[in-house]
């Protein structure tokens, strides 16, 4: 079976400091990959997504970028964390273009 | 601009009775559809996807679509409380999700 993995699942960081979210797939290949954010009371933006490695759409305009390495890992990444990427991040895999499984996600809160 | 709209709630039904949460979208092309329950905290997981006209039923949880009226809703029977949560609806190849509407199951 299918599992979906996002480290760390909490992080505090100051302003102007760089971040790296990671997530991993296991038990599937060539996945499509997203980077949703959920802003508290708010619902999910989508901000990134790949259809395979070193293949990177980009929803929303921001100081955030992402990266995918290997198939089955996908990295979020900013150079200076603004107050307003606080959030929920959510990674998703899915293997045809609609139907989305989501990782455990990461709760960021920047100072 | 696609929007997908959803009462965000509270929604608050005694346990046993039917949960009706609605959605509508904008997108008139839109072909595919999803609920999703998200616990306070956690990530969403899939309820149900809907592609066609009418009714799809998968144990408590029906989903209802209706494309010339581009709404989609979700009717829980049966309600728990353990099916206290947000739900939100998903629509669209490009999964452009609404803001989740809040259900509260009161035993």
């Amino acid at each position: 079976s299918q599992t979906i993995h996002q480290w760390p699942a909490t992080l505090v960081q100051p302003v102007g400091s760089p971040l790296s979210l990671e997530c991993t797939v296991e038990g599937t290949s060539n996945p499509n990959l997203y980077w949703y954010r959920q802003a508290a009371g708010r619902g999910l933006q989508l901000l990134f997504y790949s259809v395979g490695i070193g293949q990177i759409s980009s929803e929303v305009p921001q100081n955030l970028s992402a990266s995918r390495p290997q198939d089955r890992q996908f990295i979020l990444s900013s150079k200076k964390l603004l107050l307003s990427d606080s959030g929920f991040y959510l990674c998703a895999w899915g293997q045809n273009i609609d139907t989305q499984y989501f990782g455990p996600g990461t709760r960021l809160t920047v100072l | 601009q696609k929007e997908v709209e959803q009462n965000s709630g509270p929604l608050s039904v005694p346990e046993g009775a039917i949960a009706s949460l609605n959605c509508t979208y904008s997108d008139r092309g839109s072909q595919s559809f999803f609920w999703y329950r998200q616990y306070s905290g956690k990530s969403p997981e899939l309820i149900m996807s809907i592609y066609s006209n009418g009714d799809k039923e998968d144990g408590r949880f029906t989903a209802q679509l209706n494309k010339a009226s581009q709404y989609v809703s979700l009717l829980i029977r049966d309600s728990q409380p353990s099916d206290s949560a947000t739900y939100l609806c998903a629509v669209g190849n490009d999964m452009r999700f609404g803001a989740g509407t809040r259900l509260t199951v009161k035993p």
